[in-house]
């Protein structure tokens, strides 16, 4: 059975400093990988994707890694700023492909 | 180009009444995949419906849940006699194949169904 976990659940940063998120899952035959964003009370924003035969995704300062072997995707979130304050979700597809298995995300904040 | 639609977007429901949620997939998208988040918890699958067909509800609780996307008009997922434990916010999103093999799964602002 697939598992999502994304460590660390919490991070404060200031303004303008470089970070990494972190997700690892269980299962390493995996279909998609796929980065949310998540604001208070509001639904997802899809980040970035990437496809089981790719190894990152960058999107203008969001750059995405895989690692099939290891179990393991990172976030990189550059030059950080206030408006990136939100939960950030990591999720991967079941066997099946059929259904996204969430983290329970990292929530972060940055502080101007 | 408009996104998935969910609505209502808030919804209040005493114990033992009926919630209906409704999902209009984006333009284009055939698939629809129902979510439910509870507090403090993470995202759980529930449901994956196409046109007229449930593809996979290993998600779906065994008892009062049930969805259905018609050949025309939105999902739904209807919820049978509320419980407080129904209290959630859930989520519709929709893709053009199956996600998992075609890419990108596009979610709705989700409704938020709170039981008294």
């Amino acid at each position: 059975k697939q598992e999502v976990t994304q460590i660390p659940a919490a991070l404060s940063v200031p303004e303008g400093e470089n970070l990494v998120l972190n997700c690892s899952f269980t299962d390493s035959a995996i279909y998609n990988l796929q980065w949310f964003r998540q604001d208070p009370g509001k639904g997802l924003t899809s980040l970035l994707l990437i496809q089981s035969s790719q190894r990152e995704q960058t999107s203008g300062r969001l750059n995405a890694s895989l690692d099939k072997s290891s179990g393991r995707s990172t976030l990189y979130i550059a030059a950080s700023q206030p408006g990136d304050s939100a939960t950030y979700l990591c999720a991967v597809y079941n066997q099946a492909g059929t259904a996204l298995i969430f983290g329970k995300g990292t929530t972060l904040s940055v502080s101007s | 180009n408009a996104g998935v639609m969910q609505n209502p977007r808030h919804l209040v429901r005493r114990r033992g009444q009926e919630a209906r949620l409704r999902c209009s997939p984006m333009k284009g998208h055939s698939h629809v995949y129902w979510y439910r988040q509870l507090p403090e918890e993470g995202l759980k699958f529930m449901v994956y419906l196409q046109k007229e067909n449930i593809i996979d509800e290993s998600g779906m609780p065994k008892e009062r849940f049930s969805a259905e996307f018609p050949k025309e008009g939105p999902s739904i997922l209807r919820i049978q006699q509320v419980v407080r434990g129904d209290s959630a916010a859930y989520f519709c999103a929709s893709s053009w194949g199956q996600a998992g093999n075609t890419g990108e799964l596009f979610f709705g602002e989700g409704s938020r169904l709170t039981v008294l």
